[in-house]
């Protein structure tokens, strides 16, 4: 099956640094990225929509200066959290969608964020 | 807006019960309607997959249901066992740009 990996799996830093976390598709090529922020027992909350070679579209209310989403190829998506602060500690996970199977989104096993 | 629910929140049972979880949500122009599990601290395992033509889907002791008409689905898990621990996540289509809706999860623990 279709393999989504995230790096690095958990980051601890201090307030004011930038985090970078990467998503890869490791057997398919994904033109379609998501990124999905969790808090603890909540949903999965969609941030950004991330396409190949364009810029990312962002949901209502997510700061697209505060998270950079970088879609550089078909098989890597970044989100950079720039300036961290203990609020944005939380569980960053990335999904991709297999071009051959548009309809199924395979997600990755998610970062764990702490932010000091 | 688009709105996901699921109910219960939390549910323990003794090993070997049969379970219903339940997951509702306000778009009546559904796409498809996907079930997940999530273990602790982990990403996403896709369960089922319903599409919006379809009524229900099985996968072993799975079953997911989908009603459009009173935009519910429904996620029975048939002789539960310890190993189904996990929470489960319902989520709808938002057609379009294949966006997924998540509810918030039910949190099942099953013991033995």
């Amino acid at each position: 099956g279709a393999v989504v990996s995230q790096h690095p799996s958990r980051v601890i830093c201090k307030s004011g640094t930038s985090v970078k976390i990467e998503c890869r598709s490791l057997d398919f090529q994904a033109t379609t990225m998501f990124w999905y922020r969790q808090f603890p027992k909540k949903s999965l909350m969609l941030m950004a929509t991330s396409n190949e070679g364009s810029k990312a579209t962002y949901e209502q209310g997510v700061e697209k200066d505060k998270f950079l989403i970088n879609h550089a190829s078909l098989t890597l998506s970044t989100l950079t959290v720039t300036s961290a602060h203990p609020e944005d500690s939380s569980f960053y996970i990335c999904s991709a969608l297999n071009g051959s199977s548009q309809e199924t989104q395979y997600f990755g096993p998610g970062t764990r964020l702490l932010v000091l | 807006k688009q709105e996901v629910t699921q109910i219960p929140a939390a549910l323990s049972v003794p090993e070997g019960e049969n379970l219903v979880l339940n997951c509702s949500f306000t778009d009546s122009a559904i796409y498809n309607l996907q079930w997940f599990r999530q273990d602790p601290g982990k990403g996403l395992t896709s369960l089922l997959l319903i599409q919006s033509s379809q009524r229900e889907q099985t996968s072993g002791r799975l079953n997911a249901s989908l009603d459009k008409s009173s935009g519910r689905s429904t996620l029975y898990i048939a002789a539960s066992q310890p190993g189904d621990s996990a929470t489960y996540l319902c989520a709808q289509f938002s057609g379009g740009y294949n966006k997924l809706i998540f509810g918030a999860g039910t949190r099942l623990a099953v013991h033995p």
